[in-house]
């Protein structure tokens, strides 16, 4: 079975610093499968990109994905304070995998 | 506006059984598939069952399997969870999930609130 692995575990950063997130994938993600959601606490997650690069509705422009193959990267320009929350990809081609997710916290 | 409230979580034995519910709205329900997934406490997301938007093909996670039974009712637009022989390590918040298409492959576009299922004596 696939694994998405995720890094770093942690990114510490400041409102308006940039903020990339990798997601590794153990074999090729078909067709850029690949989607990216956000959780804050006590919250259900949140879909923020699929299709690897495609936003969702209603989401800032501010976050933008890239990659294909095995790695893909979501990207948030400048961090909002509302931005700092756990992010997860997942790939739903040939199954549903999950990454082990990305913490981005306030430095 | 896409609407899943579950219900049905609660504490329950080891081995005992629970039935999730799941009520959509806000979307023609026949026409995307549906998924549970499962978030432990502290940990992260796993799926473990999801179905078609008919209904008429289903597929569960290998921890699941043989003890969870997903299905839905497209008469009255609501999901279920029939889950047995239930162990501590299913103790987790899950989530009715809403597919962006009928069949695979789908993202997953909405997600309900989720209801805690705690398995403990």
């Amino acid at each position: 079975e696939m694994v998405l692995t995720q890094s770093p575990g942690t990114l510490s950063l400041s409102p308006g610093e940039r903020a990339t997130l990798s997601c590794r994938a153990s074999q090729s993600v078909s067709n850029t499968y690949l989607a990216w959601y956000q959780q804050k606490p006590g919250q259900a997650p949140r879909l923020l990109i699929y299709g690897a690069s495609s936003r969702a509705t209603g989401i800032p422009d501010r976050f933008s994905g890239s990659g294909s193959g095995t790695d893909f990267t979501l990207t948030i320009s400048r961090l909002e304070p509302e931005d700092f929350a756990m992010y997860y990809c997942q790939q739903y081609g040939n199954s549903r995998t999950f990454g082990q997710g990305t913490k981005v916290e306030v430095k | 506006e896409v609407q899943l409230l579950e219900s049905g979580g609660g504490l329950v034995q080891p081995g005992g059984s629970l039935r999730l519910s799941c009520a959509a709205s806000g979307f023609t329900f026949t026409n995307y598939a549906m998924i549970w997934v499962r978030q432990a406490p502290g940990k992260g997301l796993e799926w473990i069952s999801a179905i078609t938007g008919s209904g008429g093909d289903t597929w569960h996670a290998d921890s699941v399997k043989g003890r969870f039974t997903i299905s839905r009712d497209n008469s009255k637009s609501t999901l279920s969870l029939q889950m047995n022989s239930l162990r501590a390590e299913d103790t987790a918040i899950y989530y009715c999930v809403k597919g962006s298409e009928v069949s695979r492959p789908y993202y997953f576009d909405f997600w309900g609130q989720g209801t805690l299922v705690t398995v403990s004596s």
